[in-house]
């Protein structure tokens, strides 16, 4: 039980173009799900918190018009990188949670690289 | 505000030993401790948390953490590491609080030598 899945799970994509990024929750309702970013070797940078049919909270330092999250229902949230640049490139890794306090549950991550 | 460290960017162990990856935290209130293990290339696995109750508490795969709260430390530990234990371990810790934002240690690396 409890898992996440992430689509796709590596995308390549030109300079200016936008990509979008799923994560779904399989088995439980997800109530709040979680954006990170994971630089080479580093630790998980939190981006934001989704929750359902509300805006996500963004973390300080984080565009949120370049990074749009929308959490469109219990089991599916998404993250939409516009006008993407190299510098976006990283691992990105979403989680859900099924209720405060519990455990997060992580999908397996998308790798983007911005040509 | 919260924060936890893992002074240990990697530590070394032979197989069959014991391992320990430590872990000290700072949070305000009661805190939530979690351990997470990551592949190359994927995204975390939850190993074990502590939330409230006995100290020492058992996870997955065989790994335990105790919680010191006078030393606010959550270190990882196993009494035989295998090889495949090898990977990315993070420490993890949220406020119980308000709000519900997990903070991350920069993670420590564990190689177990055959």
């Amino acid at each position: 039980g409890a898992v996440v899945s992430q689509h796709p799970s590596r995308v390549i994509c030109k300079s200016g173009t936008s990509v979008k990024i799923e994560c779904r929750s399989l088995d439980f309702q997800a109530t709040t799900m979680f954006w990170y970013r994971q630089f080479p070797k580093q630790s998980l940078m939190l981006m934001a918190t989704s929750n359902e049919g509300s805006k996500a909270t963004y973390e300080q330092g984080v565009e949120k018009d370049k990074f749009l999250i929308n959490h469109a229902s219990l089991t599916l949230s998404t993250l939409t990188v516009t006008s993407a640049h190299p510098e976006d490139s990283s691992f990105y890794i979403c989680s859900a949670s099924p209720a405060r306090g519990d455990e997060q549950f992580f999908g397996p991550g998308t790798r983007l690289t911005v040509l | 505000a919260q924060s936890v460290a893992q002074p240990e960017d990697q530590v070394n162990v032979a197989e069959g030993n014991p391992l320990t990856v430590k872990c000290t935290y700072s949070v305000s209130g009661n805190p939530y401790l979690f351990w997470y293990v990551q592949y190359p290339n994927r995204g975390l696995q939850f190993l074990l948390k502590y939330i409230t109750g006995d100290n020492l508490v058992k996870g997955s795969y065989g790994f335990e953490a105790e919680f010191n709260k006078s030393q606010t430390s959550f270190h990882l530990k196993k009494p035989s590491a295998l090889v495949s234990d090898s990977a990315l371990y993070f420490c993890a810790v949220r406020a119980n609080t308000g709000g519900f934002k997990t903070i991350f240690g920069a993670g420590t690396r564990l190689f177990v030598k055959a």
